[in-house]
C-alpha cells in the first residue's frame, strides 16, 4: 500500500496563476483533509471531506476549492495564486472521520508563488 | 488565546534522559488528543492519542492527560538522537468532529 500519495512535489507559480493539488489514498478511507503549513503557524486545515460527495470549510479556505472526485481522491485548487499561498500542503485521510480517528499524512507539497 | 498552545523550543535533552513536551488548550470541553512527531521536511505520523484522564504508555512514550488543568504532555524516556524532531500536539475542540486544531509545534533535540 502506497498510503496518501501527493503530486506534485514541488511547486513554483507566478502571481495570477492556477494549479490542482491532487491526493490519492489506497487505505479504503471515508474521510480526507487538506492542511497548510507555514512557520510559527503550525497546521491549518483547508477543507476536508468527510465522505465521498460532501465537502466542507475549514479555518483557511478563501482562496482555495476542493473537488471529492471519488473515494479515493481529493483535489486541492488555487484559482489565482497569491504569494500568501506559499506554503507546503498536505493532504491527509482517516478511515471514519469519528473523534479517536487516525490521520494519515502524504508526504507533502512545497508551493511557492512568485 | 490561542486554542493550543506549544513551547516553540528548541528542547535540548542529552541521551537517555527524560524529554518532556507539553501542551495546553483552551478549548475545556475537548475529549481528543493526539501527538504527532514531524521530521524535517518530512510529513506529521502519529505518535500517540489519548482520550481519558491519566497516563497512556507505549514504549519509550508515555502521554499524560489533565482536563481539569487543560494539558496534555509527552513524555519520551531514554532520549535518543532519532527522537529529535519536531512534536505537534493535536486537539478536536467541542462540535470539532473529526477536525484536528494543532498546535505550532515544540523542536526537540536530543544530544549525544
Amino acid at each position: 500500500n502506497a498510503g496518501v500519495t501527493q503530486t506534485p512535489k514541488f511547486q513554483v507559480l507566478k502571481t495570477g496563476q492556477s494549479m490542482t493539488l491532487q491526493c490519492a489514498q489506497d487505505m479504503n478511507h471515508n474521510s480526507m483533509y487538506w492542511y497548510r503549513q507555514d512557520p510559527g503557524m503550525g497546521l491549518r486545515l483547508i477543507y476536508y471531506s468527510a465522505s465521498e460527495g460532501t465537502t466542507d470549510k475549514g479555518e483557511v479556505p478563501n482562496g482555495y476549492n476542493v473537488s471529492r472526485l471519488n473515494k479515493r481522491e481529493f483535489s486541492l485548487r488555487l484559482e489565482s495564486a497569491a504569494p500568501s499561498q506559499t506554503s507546503v500542503y498536505f493532504c491527509a485521510s482517516s478511515l471514519a472521520g469519528g473523534e479517536t480517528d487516525t490521520q494519515y499524512f502524504g508526504p507533502g507539497t512545497r508551493l511557492t508563488v512568485l | 488565546q490561542k486554542e493550543v498552545e506549544q513551547n516553540s523550543g528548541p528542547l535540548s535533552v542529552p541521551e537517555g534522559a527524560i524529554a518532556s513536551l507539553n501542551c495546553t488548550y483552551s478549548d475545556r470541553g475537548s475529549q481528543s488528543f493526539f501527538w504527532y512527531r514531524q521530521y524535517s521536511g518530512k510529513s506529521p505520523e502519529l505518535i500517540m492519542s489519548i482520550y481519558s484522564n491519566g497516563d497512556k504508555e507505549d514504549g519509550r512514550f508515555t502521554a499524560q492527560l489533565n482536563k481539569a488543568s487543560q494539558y496534555v504532555s509527552l513524555l519520551i524516556r531514554d532520549s535518543q538522537p532519532s527522537d529529535s524532531a519536531t512534536y505537534l500536539c493535536a486537539v478536536i475542540l467541542t462540535g470539532g468532529g473529526n477536525k484536528l486544531t494543532f498546535g505550532t509545534g515544540t523542536q526537540l533535540k536530543v544530544e549525544l
